[in-house]
C-alpha cells in the first residue's frame, strides 16, 4: 500500500524553464512533508519541507505547494539548471515524527541544455 | 565534517552467509534508521532507533536485525541473506527534534546470489 505516490517516474525540462514535480498522499495523518534530492552514488539530501499549517514554502529557486484537501503537494524549480538533474523523492511524516518518513517512489528529473 | 558513514559501499555475497553493514554518525544524533531502495518502490524503512538500546521495526523488517549499543553506531545485520535482499541500503540519522530532516549516508549496494 503506497501511501505516498509520485506518478511520474521521469521528467525532462529545458534549462531555464520551470520544473514541476508532483506528489500525492493517502494518509490524512501526515502533517509534515519533505523533498529530498538524490544524485547517483550518493545518499538523498534534504531540499525543502512544508508543514500542514502552510500551503507554500519557498527557498531560493525551490517552492513547495501543499493542497491538503486534495492530499497533493508539488515542488517547483524555477529556473531549472543542469545541476538540478537528479532523482527527487517526496516524503511525509505524522505529527511529532519528522524523522520517521514514508517516501514516494521518486521522479527522475533531467534538465537539458 | 558532519556525516553518516556506511561500510562497505558495495558487497556481493551468497545466500545464507551472514553479513553486517556498518553505519556511524558523528553528529551526536539520537535517531538512526535504515532504509532500502528498490526500483518502483522508493525508500522503505527497515528498522529505526530513537536512542541507545531502543530499536523498533519499520515497514520491511523481515530478515534483518539491528543493534544500538552506542549512540553513534547502528549496524544492520543480515543473519541469512537471500536474493530478495539484493538492494541499495541507506543509513540515516537526525536529532529527533523540531522536524529536523534526516541525514543520509552514501549507500551500500548489496547483491545476494
Amino acid at each position: 500500500d503506497q501511501q505516498v505516490k509520485q506518478n511520474s517516474p521521469s521528467l525532462s525540462v529545458q534549462e531555464g524553464r520551470i520544473s514541476i514535480l508532483n506528489c500525492d498522499y493517502t494518509n490524512s495523518m501526515f502533517d509534515y512533508f519533505l523533498w529530498y534530492k538524490k544524485y547517483p552514488a550518493e545518499g538523498p539530501t534534504f531540499l525543502i519541507s512544508i508543514s500542514s499549517i502552510k500551503d507554500k514554502n519557498e527557498d531560493g529557486r525551490f517552492t513547495v505547494f501543499l493542497n491538503k484537501s486534495a492530499k497533493h503537494l508539488s515542488l517547483h524549480i524555477v529556473p531549472s539548471q543542469p545541476g538540478d538533474s537528479a532523482v527527487y523523492f517526496c516524503a511525509a511524516s505524522k505529527a511529532g515524527t519528522a524523522s520517521k518518513l514514508t517516501f514516494g517512489t521518486g521522479t527522475r528529473l533531467q534538465v537539458t541544455l | 565534517e558532519a556525516q553518516v558513514t556506511q561500510n562497505p559501499r558495495y558487497l556481493i555475497t551468497v545466500t545464507g552467509k551472514k553479513l553486517t553493514v556498518t553505519c556511524s554518525q558523528n553528529m551526536n544524533h539520537e535517531y538512526m534508521s535504515w532504509y532500502r531502495q528498490d526500483p518502483g518502490l522508493g525508500l522503505r524503512q527497515i528498522y529505526y532507533s530513537m536512542n541507545v538500546e531502543v530499536t523498533d521495526k519499520g515497514d520491511v523488517p523481515e530478515g534483518y536485525k539491528v543493534s544500538r549499543k552506542e549512540k553513534r553506531n547502528f549496524p544492520l545485520i543480515l543473519e541469512s541473506p537471500s536474493p530478495n535482499q539484493t538492494s541499495l541500503y541507506f543509513c540515516a540519522s537526525s536529532p529527533w527534534s523540531d522536524n529536523s530532516p534526516l541525514h543520509f549516508g552514501n549507500g551500500t549496494r548489496l547483491t545476494v546470489t
